[in-house]
């Protein structure tokens, strides 16, 4: 049982689509992350929210608190993007998604 | 310079040594976490700690310990590595001015393979 579950585990795109991922989760939270992990294996923080939307260039956040649920959206996908996108919650402790792997095509 | 390091970022050891994986940072972060990655799975939390005085276990911590030298410095350790601690190992960093969960910072991750 994984208290957060991402969709789709794997995404190819053409470069200019629009992108969704969606992050699922089963426990009680205080805010949800989204992070981003080049092939390299670095982990960067895209997105911190408890609640509505966020916004930052291409990339945007919501979250319906009532629902569970979180979705990250790229708008005109660019082959930097390509990366893998992982979904974190904070309850009594910190869950993590298994990630989702973007691979964005030119 | 990076906020967070990690030394080494590569190491290979073999089954039954002792090996010690270094975090440092420059943020002046109170809160300080070691995950470990591996493939299929989500980042898991072996340990954490919210001060120098304070160590906590997380989901994972069999066969690990962790020393918070001071506020910059948060080491983890294997005291008899086994191969299937093989994997990618995190460490993060949090500020604790809210009280809540806040934005985490991850070091560029120590790839460790047990032969």
């Amino acid at each position: 049982k994984n208290e957060v579950e991402q969709s789709p585990q794997n995404l190819t795109a053409q470069e200019g689509e629009f992108i969704t991922i969606n992050c699922s989760y089963s426990v009680g939270i205080s805010a949800l992350h989204w992070l981003q992990q080049h092939p390299g294996g670095g982990i960067v923080s895209l997105f911190m929210l408890s609640s509505g939307k966020k916004k930052h260039g291409r990339l945007i956040a919501t979250i319906n608190i009532q629902e569970k649920h979180s979705s990250l959206h790229i708008t005109a996908s660019h082959p930097r993007d390509s990366a893998v996108y992982i979904c974190a919650v904070r309850s009594n402790q910190f869950y993590f998604g298994t990630g989702t792997s973007l691979t964005v095509i030119p | 310079d990076a906020d967070v390091t990690q030394t080494p970022r590569n190491r290979i050891t073999k089954t039954g040594k002792r090996i010690m994986l270094e975090c440092s940072q420059t943020k002046g972060h109170d809160r300080m976490y070691w995950y470990r990655q591996d493939p299929g799975l989500g980042l898991r939390l072996i340990y954490y700690s919210f001060d120098v005085k304070d160590i906590n276990k997380g989901e994972i911590s069999d066969g690990y310990s962790v020393s918070r030298q001071a506020q910059a410095k948060f080491s983890l350790s294997l005291e008899s590595a086994i191969p299937n601690q093989t994997a990618l190992y995190f460490c993060a960093t949090s500020d604790d001015t809210s009280g809540s969960y806040n934005e985490q910072f991850f070091g560029p991750g120590t790839r460790l393979t047990v032969l």
